[in-house]
């Protein structure tokens, strides 16, 4: 079946620092999304993207559209405290079902 | 207001048992999910209910069965459960399958 590779898997970072994470596919996707989970809660849309190349920003957070359609990058800016979380990339085909990827363990140190 | 809300938040209990999940959304949409996240935080989608039709049946234990009586809920009932099925389900809910999936807070299931 379709397959996300998301990396890294987790991140330790001081207070201020940028982050980057990524997903690649084997697969074409005509839809990738970014999702964000706090302790005890379900996964929280950030980001949403629908045009090869396309580039988006939420506040601190920055994600793009890979041009191939085959991969998806995460920025964060000036990271804060709050921002510690699980981060999952996900991409959608045409038709079909939404493929999450391993997921970014985000720590960080004040 | 709670936009996909799901009941209860937590379930112990034993080897054998049978026991539900509820699920119900507020935003309109028309197609819901189950999705099953394990101890390593994978989220791997169960079953997919579009307008009170199943679609998306992923190879799924028949001890699972889930039921949609109408499109804003959708409930998920385990039968004779075992220690494996521990982990946090989820339901979500979308417009036409797209356009980004909104989820619940979970339910953590525990089975002893």
């Amino acid at each position: 079946g379709q397959q996300l590779n998301q990396s890294p898997q987790s991140m330790f970072i001081q207070e201020g620092e940028d982050v980057s994470m990524n997903c690649t596919s084997s697969s074409i996707f005509n839809t990738w999304l970014w999702y964000k989970q706090d302790p005890g809660e379900g996964p929280v849309l950030l980001i949403a993207l629908y045009k090869a190349g396309e580039l988006t920003s939420n506040g601190r957070l920055t994600a793009q559209f890979g041009i191939t359609r085959k991969d998806s990058f995460l920025n964060i800016s000036a990271s804060i405290p709050s921002d510690v979380g699980i981060y999952f990339c996900a991409g959608q085909p045409w038709t079909g079902k939404l493929i999450f990827g391993q997921g970014t363990t985000l720590q960080v140190k004040p | 207001d709670t936009a996909v809300s799901q009941t209860p938040k937590y379930l112990v209990t034993q080897m054998g048992n049978d026991k539900s999940i509820k699920c119900e959304q507020n935003l309109g949409h028309d197609t819901m999910y189950w999705y099953k996240q394990d101890s390593k935080k994978f989220l791997k989608i169960m079953f997919s209910y579009n307008n009170k039709e199943l679609i998306i049946n992923e190879t799924v234990p028949n001890r699972f069965s889930p039921k949609s009586p109408d499109k804003a809920h959708l409930n998920l009932h385990i039968n004779s459960l075992e220690l494996g099925d521990s982990a946090v389900y989820f339901c979500a809910s979308s417009q036409d399958g797209q356009y980004g999936y909104t989820f619940g807070s979970g339910t953590r299931l525990t089975v002893v």
